[in-house]
């Protein structure tokens, strides 16, 4: 079972919100973990976004939008992307992370369609 | 402004040995909680990351293909070089060099440079 689980694809209309998942694996808890999201559209490499542990523990990249936030659901163990205010230009991949028994592990991605 | 490039052959074939140099400007690995890492991304799938090296020269490997890598760092010039041994079709891959600042953060990405494996 891998680390990090992300659906694969998700749909929402512009100006909708999208709530994006990335489940941990049973066994490794979400509570102290720094979840690290990463938005990457074809030809470019990813884009740093933000990293989220909790609310008093977070951190926005370098120029993206306050409508890119993150959050976790402890009861689900995952790490959350919403994404409020849905444009076309975020029609992209998304990837999360984490750094578990010091390496880096990167979820699957997923792909937002915005239609 | 944090730039980082990544160079070295396009094409190389099975059973040989690939050597990525990564350059970078904006910021000095010599400076305490700087690092940067290596990431691939094959074709149409998912980012996989494959080693990092610290500011005090710490190394740290993924743990699935470890036995095959090497990653160093040349604080004057500003480089880092990668090598991966026994390179396989399956190896074929766009290659990043990032830096990874305090924490873990991964923020800043090069452009990729895209190597193929094939005979």
């Amino acid at each position: 079972q891998a680390v990090l689980t992300q659906p694969s694809s998700l749909s929402a209309s512009p100006g909708a919100s999208a709530s994006l998942t990335c489940t941990l694996r049973s066994g490794i808890n979400v509570g102290p973990y720094r979840i690290y999201w990463y938005q990457q559209k074809p030809g470019s490499p990813p884009q740093y976004l933000l990293r989220y542990t909790s609310d008093s523990d977070k951190q926005q990249g370098s120029g993206v939008p306050s409508r890119f936030s993150g959050s976790k659901d402890a009861s689900a163990n995952a790490g959350i992307l919403l994404i409020s205010g849905l444009q076309s230009e975020d029609e992209a991949d998304y990837y999360c992370m984490i750094w578990h028994n010091s390496a880096c592990v990167f979820g699957g991605g997923t792909k937002l369609t915005v239609l | 402004q944090v730039t980082l490039k990544e160079s070295g052959p396009a094409l190389v074939k099975p059973t040989q040995t690939l050597t990525l140099t990564c350059t970078f400007s904006g910021f000095s690995l010599s400076t305490s909680g700087m690092c940067v890492s290596w990431i691939r991304q094959p074709p149409g799938k998912a980012l996989e990351w494959l080693a990092r090296i610290d500011w005090d020269d710490n190394k740290l490997y993924s743990t699935s293909l470890k036995t095959r890598f090497t990653i160093s760092k040349d604080t004057s010039k500003n480089q880092v070089v990668f090598t991966m041994t026994n390179m396989d079709p399956v190896d074929t891959a766009t290659y990043y060099c990032a830096r990874t600042g305090t924490g873990g953060t991964i923020d800043y990405w090069g452009q990729g440079t895209l190597v193929t494996v094939s005979s």
